[in-house]
């Protein structure tokens, strides 16, 4: 049972424009979600990442909103660039879940396609 | 310059057959993972440490070993027993428990059976 859903596979959007993706959980003892980027044939990279105390963290053109009664967090990339083009892993950690506390659980990725 | 350095960037295994994939970290982290992502996946949590001469099964250790020996290598062999071991593996490491820490990844191994 997938407790991070990353329901959307791809998303293409124009340059320049808005680039929203989502990530739903299911787990409620999540505490810290987080995004990475990632090329083909290289390993994820660190984007941002929200507590769950707040609702919203922001970090130059990237924004994370979290909505925990919905159990919903999206990424905002403003403006797209041609260089934004990758898939998008969604991750969540629950801290002190039993003995893996901290491990993170991560979502099957959103393509984004930025078209110059 | 620091980072998690992953070799060989591309193996093959026959048959029957273990292999080895490094992941040497200088950024003096305490906790390292093993990830496996298969075409169209996310990735699923194999092995982790989180100190030395520690480590604990993920979610997916079935035919897989590890060992932590030091701080800054944890090598993970693909053992005979697994049987389907072709995808991608990446290793990480973090500061302290993940989280509050985010991972840092490695380049990543492609194993592919031959």
């Amino acid at each position: 049972d997938q407790q991070v859903k990353q329901n959307s596979p791809s998303l293409s959007v124009q340059e320049g424009r808005i680039s929203i993706l989502n990530c739903d959980y299911t787990n409620s003892m999540f505490d810290y979600f987080l995004w990475y980027k990632k090329y083909p044939a290289e390993g994820p990279t660190f984007l941002i990442s929200i507590s769950s105390i707040k609702d919203k963290n922001e970090d130059g053109r990237f924004t994370v909103f979290l909505n925990k009664s919905a159990k919903h967090l999206s990424l905002h990339i403003v403006p797209s660039q041609p260089g934004d083009s990758a898939v998008y892993f969604c991750a969540a950690s629950a801290s002190g879940y039993g003995g893996s506390q901290g491990n993170l659980i991560f979502g099957k990725g959103t393509k984004l396609s930025v078209k110059p | 310059d620091g980072g998690i350095t992953q070799s060989p960037k591309y193996l093959f295994r026959k048959e029957g057959q273990n292999v080895t994939l490094s992941c040497e970290q200088n950024l003096n982290h305490d906790a390292m993972y093993w990830y496996r992502q298969d075409p169209g996946q996310g990735l699923r949590l194999i092995y982790y440490s989180q100190i030395v001469n520690d480590f604990q099964k993920g979610d997916i250790a079935e035919g897989y070993s590890v060992s932590r020996e030091k701080k800054e290598s944890f090598p993970l062999t693909v053992t005979s027993a697994q049987k389907n071991p072709t995808a991608f593996y990446l290793c990480a490491s973090s500061m302290g428990v993940a989280g509050a820490q985010p991972q840092h990844f490695g380049d990543g191994t492609r194993l592919s059976i031959l």
